[in-house]
């Protein structure tokens, strides 16, 4: 059982480049969360979806976009990555009571 | 919208004391709320989960509790040790079924 897998686990990007941050799930949750943390702060939701097909905004949506086309996965997009988009990159899931987390994803945008 | 405030920011204790963390929160329309650790660099581990019809939760010398009402969670380790250090994050499930964080309290449990 994987839990919550994220992938990659590091990366560095140049200004102005696009990926995509892929996050995994096989607990069969309805629920997913994209969070980015900087130092010294909490976590902040960027995103989250509350079943397949389904998206909203969090606390800080822009420059990044999302997609769960399929249940299991929530795709984070940066089309145009800024170096204020550093930062550490987690990815959550829940069937609606606990969370679990995945390990995050360290992107540094130079 | 919901805010979650966790204070105090940092705190430092010598090994062997009983300690308290505050968490509170501004819409008390919750499911739940959760408790984690968070180690230097590393992912989130999943302490407690004390849902919205409960009172409070304990696992080993950890035990947290819930007053809904008035917008407050504590958590409370009993006989802290040098291994308990870490960043303490509680979270809370809202109505929309956005999950907020607080920012953490930065426990240091001095040998």
């Amino acid at each position: 059982n994987a839990g919550v897998t994220q992938t990659p686990k590091f990366r560095v990007l140049k200004t102005g480049q696009s990926m995509t941050l892929l996050c995994a799930q096989d607990m069969n949750h309805e629920y997913m969360y994209w969070y980015r943390q900087d130092p010294g702060m909490g976590l902040r939701l960027i995103h989250y979806s509350v079943g397949e097909g389904t998206t909203a905004k969090g606390e800080v949506p822009d420059g990044y976009n999302v997609s769960r086309l399929k249940k299991q996965n929530f795709l984070l997009g940066l089309e145009s990555a800024a170096p204020s988009q550093t930062s550490v990159y987690f990815c959550a899931s829940s069937p609606g009571t606990e969370a679990f987390f995945g390990q995050g994803t360290r992107l540094t945008v130079v | 919208k919901q805010e979650v405030t966790q204070i105090p920011a940092a705190l430092s204790v010598p090994e062997g004391e009983n300690l308290v963390l505050n968490c509170s929160f501004t819409d008390s329309a919750i499911y739940n709320l959760q408790w984690f650790r968070q180690d230097p660099g590393k992912g989130l581990t999943s302490l407690l989960l004390i849902q919205s019809s409960q009172r409070e939760q304990t696992s080993g010398r950890l035990n947290a509790s819930l007053d809904k009402s008035s917008g407050r969670s504590t958590l409370y380790i009993a006989a802290s040790q040098p291994g308990d250090s870490a960043t303490y994050l509680c979270a809370v499930l809202g109505s929309a079924r956005q999950l907020t964080f607080g920012s953490g309290t930065q426990l240091t449990v001095l040998p």
